[in-house]
Order: structure tokens, then C-alpha cells, then sequence
């Protein structure tokens, strides 16, 4: 079965950018969905878009309008986020996640820390 | 946006009880919801699609029910291997928004 494995823990400063990287492993994205769903320290989760590989649509949830792109090379089954204008509330654990129809997050990956600090 | 409202935000119920989450959408949604769980460290499993669906290898004490707007998700027999937060999410149109969390622990 499919397993998304994401890039390691980063420490970034205020205004900078962090690309966190997730790649399927043992299978491929399909006419899946990739998404990206942040966790900030105690608090909930919080859905910030994502990527349909195979037609390369991608949706956002307008509080990260602007400020974040997907993409996903679907040659070596990888996903991409990008976060810009990093600032210490985006602290937090990003996971990536396959959508499935009708509708369910099924695999996760482990999830990476990003700490933003001056 | 459809906002998703889970209650309580918090509850402590006895091993054995049966206890049952709320999950609101400020609009309808039809069927399309999921629910997952997130033990203290963990990643979020998928528990329930299609709003009453169990995913495979979920135990049957989990169950979900509702359309529309209202939404249930019941663990009819709470065991100690329960405690957890557990979120809602809208799957009829993007954003994707989850509820706000349930932390369920026992009594």
C-alpha cells in the first residue's frame, strides 16, 4: 500500500520561505488527490489546499491565497508545498494527505515540523 | 465558506459508556463528510467516509450517521485505546474545512 513520506524538520526565520516535499512510495498519486493540512502547536487541523496530479488543478483555502503553491512531479510521485512570507504563526506540523472519492483523507504522511524564529 | 461546528469541544465519559460527537455544517453538505481520529503524537487516521461508511479495519463500536447539516459520530462502547481528538471534514466543495476537534478522554 501507498506511503507518503515527507521531507525532515526545518527552522526558518520570519519572511522566509519553506518547500516541504512528499513522495509516494510504493504506489503512485493516480487520479488521486494530494493535500496539505497544517497543525499548529495544541490546536486543530486546518486544511490548506491541494493538487490533483493528473489534471494539475490545484485549490486553496483563501487564508493561504497567495501565499502557498502546490505542484507535483508526477514522474517521480512527488508533491510539493511551498510556504512564503513565513511568520512565527505558521509554526506548526504540515502533513500531506491522499484524497480518495467520495471523500476521506486515507494516507497521511508523518508529518514535518517547521518552526519559524528570528 | 461552509464553517463545520463540532460539540462538545471536550468530553470525559467512563470506559464501557456510549458517547456521541456532534458535527455542524453551516450549510448543507449532503453525505459528504469523514471523520478521523488523532491520538496524543500521532498522525490523524481516517475513521468514516461518506459520512456513515467505516473505513476498513476500523472497530464496529464506531459508527457515523446524518446528512445535510447534522452529522453524528458515536462510539457505542468507549475503550481506554479511544482517547483521542476527534475532527470532522466537508468533502461537497473546496475549502476542505475540518471541525474544530473533539478531545475525548476517560472518566
Amino acid at each position: 500500500q501507498v506511503q507518503l513520506v515527507q521531507s525532515g524538520a526545518e527552522v526558518k526565520r520570519p519572511g522566509s520561505s519553506v518547500k516541504v516535499s512528499c513522495k509516494a512510495d510504493g504506489g503512485t498519486f493516480s487520479g488521486h488527490s494530494i493535500n496539505w493540512v497544517r497543525q499548529a502547536p495544541g490546536q486543530g487541523l486546518e486544511w490548506m489546499g491541494r493538487i490533483i496530479p493528473i489534471i494539475s488543478v490545484t485549490n486553496f483555502t483563501q487564508k493561504f491565497q497567495g501565499r502557498v503553491t502546490i505542484n507535483a512531479d508526477r514522474s517521480t510521485n512527488t508533491a510539493y508545498m511551498e510556504l512564503r512570507g513565513l511568520r512565527s504563526e505558521d509554526t506548526g506540523v504540515y502533513y500531506c494527505a491522499r484524497g480518495v472519492s467520495p471523500g476521506g483523507l486515507d494516507f497521511w504522511g508523518q508529518g514535518t515540523l517547521i518552526t519559524v524564529s528570528s | 465558506d461552509i464553517q463545520m461546528t463540532q460539540s462538545p469541544s471536550s468530553l470525559s465519559a467512563s470506559v464501557g459508556d456510549r458517547v456521541t460527537i456532534t458535527c455542524r455544517a453551516s450549510q448543507g453538505i449532503d453525505n459528504y463528510l469523514a471523520w478521523y481520529q488523532q491520538k496524543p503524537g500521532k498522525v490523524p487516521k481516517l475513521l468514516i467516509y461518506a459520512a456513515s461508511t467505516l473505513q476498513s479495519g476500523v472497530p464496529s463500536r464506531f459508527s457515523g450517521s446524518g446528512s445535510g447539516t447534522y452529522f453524528t459520530l458515536t462510539i457505542s462502547s468507549l475503550q481506554p485505546e479511544d482517547v483521542a481528538t476527534y475532527y470532522c471534514q466537508k468533502f461537497n466543495s473546496v475549502p476542505l474545512a475540518f471541525g474544530g476537534g473533539t478531545k475525548v478522554e476517560i472518566k
